[in-house]
């Protein structure tokens, strides 16, 4: 019963380091999304993808790169971090983008780039 | 481009009182709306889902409406407690993607 799991939760990283930040969902959901949430604000779509193989950019893209090699796995990869990029990032899951089906949120990695 | 905005920003009252927030949105082709709480510091809690050919939704003390032609969703809280202190966020489904407001952060004092 684990839903949208994403590691690390907590992380810091220097200028110009690159991480990836892990999101892993057990529900057979086709669709996973990555968000960004900055302090004060609502949440910003980075990357989604609509099923293995497939990828698109959200709203919020530069700087961040995803694949999706499986269902269950979506990764975000950070090339070169930059201050701009601390931020709380979400990933989340759904079935399917219509009704009646929601989405699931995984607990979040709260990221900061000194 | 979907854009929803959220109001008020920020709410303070006290406890037992019943409450209103509001949500719109600008494209009424959504496929449905989310309410979700955010504690402090943590992740998203979804609250209820009102798929695009309903009106409203109710869980407990929770009641969400939708209006799909004026754009707008409304969060009415009934008998407000003081652990019902957190940020409210409204999430719209159209096409493939999930488009949050900025959310309302509520403060209930006991």
């Amino acid at each position: 019963n684990a839903g949208v799991t994403q590691t690390p939760k907590f992380r810091i990283l220097k200028i110009g380091q690159s991480m990836t930040l892990q999101c892993t969902q057990d529900m057979n959901h086709n669709y996973m999304y990555w968000y960004r949430q900055d302090p004060g604000m609502g949440l910003k779509l980075i990357y989604y993808s609509v099923g293995a193989g497939i990828t698109d950019k959200g709203e919020v893209p530069n700087g961040y790169n995803v694949s999706r090699s499986t269902t269950e796995d979506f990764p975000l990869r950070l090339e070169l971090a930059a201050p701009s990029q601390t931020s709380v990032y979400f990933c989340a899951s759904s079935y399917l983008a219509g009704p009646p089906y929601g989405y699931t949120f995984g607990s979040g990695t709260r990221l900061t780039v000194v | 481009k979907q854009e929803v905005t959220q109001i008020p920003a920020a709410l303070s009252v006290p406890e037992g009182e019943n409450l209103v927030l509001n949500c719109s949105f600008t494209d009424s082709a959504i496929y449905n709306l989310q309410w979700f709480r955010q504690d402090h510091g943590k992740g998203l809690t979804s609250l209820l889902l009102i798929q695009s050919s309903q009106r409203e939704q109710t869980s407990g003390r929770l009641n969400a409406s939708l209006d799909k032609s004026s754009g707008r969703s409304t969060l009415y809280i009934a008998a407000s407690q003081p652990g019902d202190s957190a940020t409210y966020l409204c999430a719209v489904v159209s096409g493939s993607r999930l488009t949050f407001g900025e959310g309302t952060q509520l403060t209930v004092n006991p």
